[in-house]
């Protein structure tokens, strides 16, 4: 049982383009967001995060949008650059604490010149 | 710089011969953890530690086992690997606060890419 999605296994945007990832949860207990970036032959490494107490968390080009509703969050990454080219993770982390993050399957961003 | 080392990077192993992956870790986080990844698939959590207190997945096949001598190293035993047990496996590192609980973000390491023969 999936409880995080990521329903597009690959995206191809333009350079200069809005990238535009998403990502959908099932648990409604899940209460901490975040987003990792993965490149080829190495570690996934954090980007952002969002706490479910905010619709929104910007940090330079990226932001994420919370919308717990529709138990979903989206990556937005505007300008997309090369190397943004990469695999990107959707994570959660649920009320209880249980030290687990809960990561969804990745989708491969390819930024086409 | 503070970071999460995995070594080695590459590990090559035969069918059923016990191989060990080591973490190490300068953050002092108290959370460690080790995932499997296969491509096109999650990090799948095979075990972590909260401090010296051993949480093992459900699924995780006796095969694999975990050591956790200090703060700093954490180990990775796959006592007979089997061609399926080939994958990328990677550390991570994560500060649990003692009062609220609250996790923050895992760091990970590079990750061991292992091949079975």
């Amino acid at each position: 049982d999936q409880q995080v999605k990521q329903n597009s296994p690959s995206l191809s945007v333009q350079e200069g383009r809005i990238s535009i990832l998403n990502c959908d949860y099932t648990n409604s207990m899940f209460d901490y967001f975040l987003w990792y970036k993965k490149y080829p032959a190495e570690g996934p490494t954090f980007l952002i995060s969002i706490s479910s107490i905010k619709d929104k968390n910007e940090d330079g080009r990226f932001t994420v949008f919370l919308n717990k509703s529709a138990k979903h969050l989206s990556l937005h990454i505007v300008p997309s650059q090369p190397g943004d080219s990469a695999v990107y993770f959707c994570a959660a982390i649920p009320m209880n604490r249980d030290d687990k993050i809960i990561f969804g399957k990745g989708t491969r961003l390819h930024i086409l010149p | 710089d503070a970071m999460v080392i995995q070594n080695p990077r590459y590990q090559v192993t035969q069918f059923g011969k016990p191989v060990t992956l080591s973490c190490s870790q300068t953050l002092n986080h108290n959370v460690m953890y080790w995932y499997q990844q296969k491509s096109s698939q999650a990090p799948k959590l095979l075990f972590h530690y909260y401090d010296k207190d051993f949480n093992n997945e459900a699924d995780t096949p006796d095969n694999f086992q975990s050591r956790r001598p200090n703060t700093s190293f954490c180990f990775l035993d796959i006592r007979s690997p089997g061609l399926g047990d080939a994958a990328m496996y990677l550390c991570a590192t994560s500060r649990k606060a003692w009062t609220s609980g609250r996790l923050d973000e895992q760091f990970f390491g590079p990750g061991t890419r292992l091949t079975v023969l």
